[in-house]
């Protein structure tokens, strides 16, 4: 395909609302990671995935962060109850097992009012 | 603990002057490093990795393991390498990254 496709491009929603952010992996790769870059940083890790399996939740900042992919395709972040510390963007990234880099997709911006 | 520094937020320079932008880190093995490149309104993407040995766009990088540097070079600078450039280090290729603040080159016509 084109590359990691990740939907919607722009979220704006208000403090306390529960959002849902998607990724679509490039074909085939079966690690997928997801970063949050707040304005004017690099991104930071949150999640990492091999296929269905969670192998490192270690970035998630809190429990209001929760993310799956249950048929080691498409994944979905999900925050719950936002909060304005939560705008940022946020970056989807997929890759192969075998030695390849990881390709980003075009992000999605939150914003939290 | 793991860290990538860029020191510089912005860096200018005129076009054709050499550009060097600055990236040491700190980790306990032996990581992967790499440069990421963001242009305006596109996608963040791998310009090189260490382990390729490569130049792209006329970009180099040496990994300096007794410094804990690994440096983005190129002679000649160009108008289109105005970008946002992250440097960022990895345990190996299918692994978390772990990317420092960034360093925007501007580049004067």
């Amino acid at each position: 395909g084109a590359g990691v496709s990740q939907s919607p491009r722009y979220k704006v929603a208000k403090r306390g609302q529960d959002v849902a952010l998607r990724c679509d992996p490039i074909s085939g790769h079966v690690s997928l990671f997801w970063y949050q870059q707040a304005l004017g940083q690099g991104p930071e890790f949150l999640t990492y995935f091999q296929n269905e399996a969670q192998l490192d939740k270690s970035g998630l900042p809190s429990d209001r962060f929760f993310a799956e992919r249950p048929e080691g395709s498409v994944s979905t972040l999900k925050i719950q109850r936002t909060q304005q510390e939560d705008s940022a963007v946020y970056l989807c990234a997929s890759s192969s097992l075998t030695d390849q880099p990881q390709h980003f997709g075009d992000g999605t911006r939150l914003s939290i009012l | 603990a793991q860290r990538v520094t860029q020191p510089e937020k912005l860096l200018s320079v005129f076009k054709g002057a050499p550009v060097e932008l600055k990236c040491n880190y700190s980790y306990s093995g032996s990581p992967e490093l790499f440069w990421y490149v963001q242009y305006s309104r596109q996608r963040l993407q791998l310009l090189l990795r260490h382990i390729s040995r490569e130049s792209i766009k006329g970009f180099t990088a040496d990994l300096n393991k007794g410094e804990t540097s690994f440096h983005l070079k190129k002679p000649f600078a160009q108008e289109e390498d105005s970008a946002m450039y992250y440097c960022a280090l990895s345990y190996s290729s299918a692994s978390k990254i772990i990317f420092g603040s960034g360093t925007r080159l501007s580049i004067r016509p």
